[in-house]
């Protein structure tokens, strides 16, 4: 069974740093490209990043370019989000997908606020 | 900016048939694929469609997918309506730079 488990959301304030982690399992994670999709609270789907199977090309959408860093260790089937300088407008939760091959993880919220 | 706009809600009784349109702002819809997702409330999003058409395995087959190059639009369609297709909905496709952009759900009411 395909299982992606987020963690590491939480509270943090502006300007702060969070590190989300997926850890996955069932199905070869080192073969598979990976992104992070955020939805904010009562809003829609807003794709955050994604990084190549061997995590040599990563790409980023312009709202997170510059502060926020994805990342894998297929040693240890984990992809990572390192998130910098948040602002309240990072607030949402956190989604770990391949979405083309429809695994999903339940999301990790992420809250920034003082 | 890429855009994909979507109807905010629609609505439909059981057993019917529903279309849920994705038109591109720009650009050739055609040129690059478009995916659906499924999310029901308080769940995560599943996908439904990928690559226009094709449906990942567990997904009936009265989910289908298309592309309408003369109004640049994708669309989605579910048959034989049933509750529990009661969600939300979004298309998903690629910008100039070939960055994921999703367009903004629609609700789908069955009543």
């Amino acid at each position: 069974e395909v299982q992606l488990v987020e963690s590491g959301g939480g509270l943090v304030q502006p300007g702060g740093s969070l590190r989300l982690s997926c850890a996955a399992s069932g199905f070869t994670f080192s073969s598979y490209w990976m992104h992070w999709v955020r939805q904010a609270p009562g809003k829609g789907l807003v794709w955050v990043s994604r990084i190549n199977s061997d995590g040599s090309s990563t790409s980023y959408a312009d709202s997170v370019k510059g502060r926020f860093t994805i990342s894998r260790d297929n040693a240890k089937n984990t992809l990572y989000l390192q998130m910098n300088s948040l602002r309240a407008e990072d607030t949402a939760v956190y989604y770990c997908a391949s979405p083309l091959f429809n695994y999903w993880g339940q999301g990790t919220l992420v809250t920034v606020s003082s | 900016n890429f855009m994909l706009t979507q109807p905010h809600s629609v609505s439909e009784s059981p057993g019917k048939t529903v279309t849920i349109s994705c038109t591109g702002s720009s650009g050739s819809i055609a040129s690059n694929y478009v995916q659906w997702y499924q999310q029901r409330p308080g769940s995560a999003p599943t996908t439904v469609i990928y690559e226009d058409n094709q449906r990942p395995s567990g997904v009936p087959d009265r989910f289908s997918g298309s592309i309408d190059s003369s109004s640049n639009s994708a669309s989605l369609t579910i048959s034989g309506l049933k509750t529990e297709d009661e969600a939300d909905y979004y298309c998903q496709s690629y910008d100039s730079s070939n960055l994921e952009v999703f367009g903004g759900g629609t609700k789908l009411t069955v009543l």
